[in-house]
């Protein structure tokens, strides 16, 4: 199973760019890279995902480098509320059908 | 609208009984999960189903029997709970299982085994 490395904790100042590594260094050419929040004991919330490309939507943006080895999320301004857990998982396939498994993730404060 | 919904929310018990915990989606989705998440905050797949068949069984202990009526809906049968159960369970649901497809969880259970 491709594995991914984060830090485990991170702080980021209110209003700034909060910008999260993930190295998946293992990653093979048909694995997406998906990141996931989670906050408090909330369940997990779907931020992003991408293949190849860098991708954007209303939460955040999403950068692979051009190996597909590491990948940044970046919360363009963060607000307390982003205060959560981090994971980036690389989708895996098991008998035909994707299997996600969560490492232990970022965790991101964000501070007044 | 809840999207993916958990019920109950809370459930303690005491070691030696069977529950249950039902998830039902709205969504339409065609895949649903099971993951557990322990005390250290690991997130683990114990079983997934597509259109009401079991694809993924994660080496989950046969007390643990998930059934999918449709599927819209799966629910987690527990036998003779242990202490080592206590945990947060959550559902989740994709369209499919491709892997562009995004998982949308539950706001879990939390199991408590006194």
């Amino acid at each position: 199973d491709a594995k991914t490395t984060q830090p485990p904790s991170m702080d980021c100042a209110e209003g700034r760019a909060a910008n999260l590594p993930c190295n998946h260094s293992t990653i093979s050419g048909n694995e997406y890279v998906y990141w996931y929040r989670q906050i408090h004991s909330q369940g997990p919330q779907y931020i992003i995902h991408g293949l190849k490309n860098n991708e954007t939507n209303e939460m955040a943006s999403l950068i692979i480098t051009e190996d597909r080895k590491s990948s940044t999320l970046i919360l363009p301004h963060a607000t307390l509320r982003d205060t959560a857990v981090y994971y980036c998982i690389v989708r895996v396939f098991s008998g035909g059908y994707q299997k996600v498994t969560f490492g232990t993730g970022t965790k991101l404060q964000v501070i007044p | 609208d809840t999207a993916v919904s958990q019920t109950p929310k809370y459930l303690v018990t005491q070691m030696g009984n069977d529950k249950s915990i039902k998830c039902e989606q709205n969504l339409g989705h065609d895949t649903m999960y099971w993951y557990k998440q322990d005390s250290k905050k690991f997130l683990k797949i114990m079983f997934s189903y597509n259109n009401k068949e079991l694809i993924i069984n994660e080496t989950v202990p046969n007390r643990f029997s998930p059934k999918s009526p449709d599927k819209a809906h799966l629910n987690l049968h527990i036998n003779s709970l242990e202490l080592g159960d206590s945990a947060v369970y959550f559902c989740a649901s994709s369209p499919d299982g491709r892997p562009s497809s995004p998982l949308h969880f539950g706001n879990g259970t939390r199991l408590t085994v006194t």
